[in-house]
């Protein structure tokens, strides 16, 4: 398996632009997790999926950040209007839910957002 | 707040000493995972431990999960220059289907 693919790995926008990233889980995994990173912050969930439905997005900053899982092998989060202060390292992860507790996360390489 | 605390935040030393980095909350998991981050990376999944009291060791690495299931500790005997990194605990509440992250240890061994 080529792992969690995300993409792009490093964008640079323009304040006002809308952003897209892009990731596709390991196949056979039935959660997905939008993580942002920075150095004041560090790791911080901003929402999750099972089985393809949003579960919890109480960490999504504000109105400007939007994900869907349209099917098992993709997910997008989108940032509309980008700002500076959205740069950061996003990162998506998934692992499998079993019934006898949570498994290891399998990250991706992230992408590196710059907003200026 | 965190719900999970690291600490040290910063540590660096020389190669050959050996060193231990903790991960305390006041909540109990069901189980805690440690991860290891390197430059330009994703976090890399070393150990979950699941029984109060467990300790596992990997190689030069030993973790063990508190009695309570509050807190966890991770040893490095003898560290390498490879060992360098981020380090980040996880822990997963009773019933949680995510897991918390610690804010991380960043730890530099010298040559």
């Amino acid at each position: 398996d080529a792992g969690v693919i995300q993409s792009p790995r490093h964008e640079v926008t323009e304040m006002g632009q809308e952003v897209t990233l892009r990731c596709k889980p390991i196949s056979g995994h039935n959660s997905l997790f939008w993580y942002r990173q920075t150095m004041m912050r560090g790791l911080e969930l901003l929402i999750y999926f099972n089985n393809n439905v949003p579960i919890d997005d109480s960490g999504m900053p504000e109105d400007r950040f939007s994900a869907k899982m349209p099917n098992a092998s993709f997910s997008t989060l989108k940032i509309q209007p980008s700002e500076p202060r959205d740069s950061a390292v996003y990162f998506c992860a998934s692992s499998f839910d079993g019934s006898d507790g949570l498994y290891g996360y399998t990250f991706g390489s992230g992408t590196r957002l710059t907003v200026v | 707040t965190q719900l999970l605390e690291q600490s040290p935040q910063f540590l660096s030393i020389q190669e050959g000493e050996n060193l231990t980095v903790y991960c305390n909350s006041s909540s109990v998991f069901s189980s805690l995972q440690w991860y290891r981050q390197e430059p330009g990376e994703g976090p890399v999944l070393l150990v979950t431990v699941v029984t109060g009291g467990e300790v596992k060791k990997l190689k030069r690495l030993t973790f063990q999960f508190g009695d309570a299931r509050k807190d966890s500790s991770l040893h490095i005997t003898a560290a390498q220059p490879g060992d360098t990194g981020l380090y980040l605990c996880a822990g997963a509440l009773q019933g949680a289907q995510k897991l918390v992250f610690g804010q991380g240890t960043r730890l530099t061994i010298n040559p």
